[in-house]
């Protein structure tokens, strides 16, 4: 299975400001998903990542506010903009995979946001 | 958008106890999972299901995959203190549509 290492694991950022989220994988893989979870919820995507295209944002997420980008196979970073503290949840990027589990999804570590 | 409705929300059980959750929905998905996600950490993939009525078991660990392809359940036999986590069923409609729709998930505590 892919290995994702997620940087940074937690942060705690002033309102108004932006905090960008690293993904790095071992492996090359097309396409890169950006969940968040917000405080004892499920998970919501929020855009998917294609190296050498814009993001595909879902509904209720801009560009503007979660910028992405994918320089290459296997890194893609999320920026979180103008942050105010509803911004504060885990933020977590995703990748197909196809493991010993069969075909699933694996998850980074995540990264858990603090707006104050 | 589509709606996972997961049940329980939340489980307390003893030590050695079966435990069964599930997952049901309005629409037809082509493959099922079940993560599971500890406290600090992302959802780590437990079984994948992708026919009708397939049983797939992992360990003490199973799960169905529903014959009208719109539920599933997870069931954990004689539950150990580290199974405690948050169960996330997740569903996907296949082909060109990629994209994971998670249920609510199940929390589940087991008291030693």
């Amino acid at each position: 299975s892919a290995v994702i290492s997620q940087k940074p694991s937690r942060d705690i950022c002033q309102r108004g400001t932006s905090l960008t989220i690293q993904c790095q994988v071992d492996s090359q893989v097309t396409m890169m998903f950006w969940y968040r979870q917000q405080p004892g919820q499920s998970l919501t995507l929020i855009a998917t990542a294609n190296q050498g295209s814009e993001a595909t944002y879902e509904s209720g997420f801009v560009i503007d506010k979660f910028p992405i980008s994918r320089p290459n196979l296997t890194f893609s970073t999320l920026t979180v903009s103008n942050m105010s503290p509803e911004d504060s949840s885990i933020y977590l990027c995703s990748v197909e995979d196809y493991g010993t589990r069969g075909d699933g999804y694996t998850f980074g570590s995540g990264t858990r946001l603090t707006v104050v | 958008g589509q709606q996972l409705n997961q049940s329980p929300q939340s489980m307390f059980i003893q030590e050695g106890e079966d435990v069964s959750m599930n997952c049901t929905s309005s629409s037809i998905f082509n493959t099922w999972l079940w993560y599971k996600q500890d406290p600090g950490e992302g959802p780590v993939l437990l079984i994948a299901l992708y026919k009708a009525g397939e049983l797939t078991s992992n360990g003490r660990l199973t799960a169905q995959f529903g014959i009208t392809r719109k539920d599933s359940f997870l069931n954990i036999s004689a539950s150990i203190p580290s199974d405690v986590g948050i169960y996330f069923c997740a569903g996907r409609r296949g082909g060109s549509n990629y994209k994971l729709t998670f249920g609510k998930g199940t929390l589940l505590t087991v008291n030693p």
